[in-house]
């Protein structure tokens, strides 16, 4: 059975960088796509963006310019880094696993998640 | 992006009843859509892919149809543990994957 553990730094003042780490436990990394997701509070979910095994990556447009996800296949970890947070980024992020066709990538979606990591951006 | 909507926003419903969610693409999706469960702070769970595919382990009285714009999640039989909020998801405009608003499901 596969789960994913997933920590990092709760609390933020702007213009810090976000960073949380996912670690997979109980399956194979390879042949899955490695996402996270977030949502702010009261609101819905918001897709930030995946990792596969190899290091290839693609980002959500809308935040592209602030994300970096990459990949220790050593560990079964990914990583998320978000520069320049505000108090907009304030949110609860989950990693998840993805299923994706290979070449048809409208085929998509998570079916392992992690519990969530609360991060709460303020002065 | 696409935008997806759903509807109702919120429903209450019985122990009993047969409820039915619609989630509307703003263009055509063909049958790439995704619909998720979330109880209140827990992780979403993942109930149909692919439009009608059942997850593994979900229990049958879920059900998914529809293809192109419109797709409806239908719960046959409400059960105390299904009161929940739905999400629907597309990922035809890869990378830009988006959810619906959410459906929260009520105890009448």
């Amino acid at each position: 059975q596969v789960q994913l553990q997933q920590w990092g730094a709760g609390l933020l003042k702007p213009s810090e960088t976000l960073s949380l780490t996912c670690a997979v436990y109980g399956g194979s990394f390879s042949g899955y796509y490695w996402s996270w997701i977030r949502q702010p509070p009261g609101k819905g979910l918001e897709w930030i963006g995946e990792i596969n095994h190899s290091g290839s990556t693609n980002y959500n447009p809308s935040l592209k310019s602030r994300v970096t996800i990459s990949v220790d296949t050593s560990k079964n970890q990914f990583s998320l880094k978000l520069s320049s947070v505000t108090a907009a980024d304030t949110a609860v992020y989950y990693c998840a696993r993805g299923r994706s066709h290979k070449t048809l990538r409208g085929i998509y979606y998570m079916d392992v998640w992690g519990k969530g990591t609360t991060v709460t951006v303020s002065s | 992006d696409i935008q997806m909507t759903q509807s109702p926003s919120s429903v209450s419903a019985s122990v009993g009843d047969r409820v039915t969610i619609t989630c509307r693409a703003s263009q055509g999706i063909s049958s790439w859509l995704a619909w998720y469960q979330q109880k209140p702070g827990k992780a979403p769970k993942l109930l149909i892919y692919a439009a009608s595919s059942l997850q593994s382990g979900v229990p049958s009285r879920f059900s998914g149809s529809g293809s192109g714009t419109d797709f409806t999640l239908t719960i046959s039989s409400l059960q105390p543990e299904d009161f929940a909020t739905y999400y629907c998801q597309q990922a035809n405009s890869f990378p830009s994957i988006t959810f619906g608003q959410g459906t929260r499901l009520e105890i009448k």
